[in-house]
């Protein structure tokens, strides 16, 4: 069984940083790319941010360019998302999630994580 | 930018069919996927490659295609089935989401 696990979520102030993780299990995750999607308090759902299975191709949405980082451990089949000079906008439920029934090569969302929740306020 | 253009509330009575439209350019070359998001809950799969159903989806979930639109349709709509519904497409360097139609099964 598919599961993908966040964990790092708290309250941050604005211009601060917070490192989200997600762990994977029940599938090969090395053979997958996987992504960050968020979902602001009433909101929408959002992408965040794209990593290939061996990390050759990244990318991010233009709200996020320049301030969060996205990496993976395939060792640790882990997940990261490192958040930067944090914005109140930047407040939502993040969920990591990865293809698993159809994969384009490009950021195709299957299987989700229950979310982590960060919160930026001072 | 690409975007998924969706309507923001469907209503139906339990029993009739509810249908969801998602239009926009990217859907000429992507394939689209629809979600089920109930309050508090993660999003969950319903449709995949625009009309591939996951398993464990029950049939009365089904998805088409016309050109630039998807269409999520909902057959014999029950009480459960009230929630967001969202289309996405993954672009080639980014992912696209439509606003979200939220699905009323009264």
């Amino acid at each position: 069984e598919v599961q993908l696990v966040e964990s790092g979520g708290g309250l941050v102030k604005p211009g601060g940083s917070l490192r989200l993780s997600c762990a994977a299990s029940g599938f090969t995750f090395s053979d997958y790319s996987v992504n960050w999607v968020r979902q602001a308090p009433g909101k929408g759902l959002e992408w965040v941010s794209s990593i290939s299975s061996t990390t050759s191709y990244i990318d991010y949405a233009d709200s996020v360019k320049g301030r969060f980082t996205i990496s993976r451990d395939n060792a640790k089949n882990s997940l990261y998302l490192q958040m930067n000079s944090l914005r109140a906008e930047d407040t939502a439920v993040y969920y990591c999630a990865t293809p698993y029934y159809y994969d384009s090569s490009g950021p195709d969302l299957d299987y989700w994580g229950q979310g982590t929740l960060v919160t930026v306020s001072s | 930018s690409y975007e998924l253009t969706q309507p923001s509330s469907v209503s139906v009575s339990p029993g009739q069919t509810a249908r969801i439209t998602c239009s926009g350019d990217v859907l000429a070359k992507k394939y689209g996927r629809w979600f089920q998001q109930k309050p508090g809950q993660a999003p969950v799969l319903v449709i995949y490659k625009d009309s591939e159903r996951p398993s464990g989806i029950p049939e009365r979930f089904s998805g088409s295609r016309s050109g630039t639109t998807v269409t999520l349709t909902i057959s014999g709509a029950q009480v459960e089935d009230e929630a967001d519904y969202y289309c996405y497409s993954a672009a080639d360097n980014s992912g696209v989401f439509g606003g979200g139609t939220k699905l009323t099964v009264l």
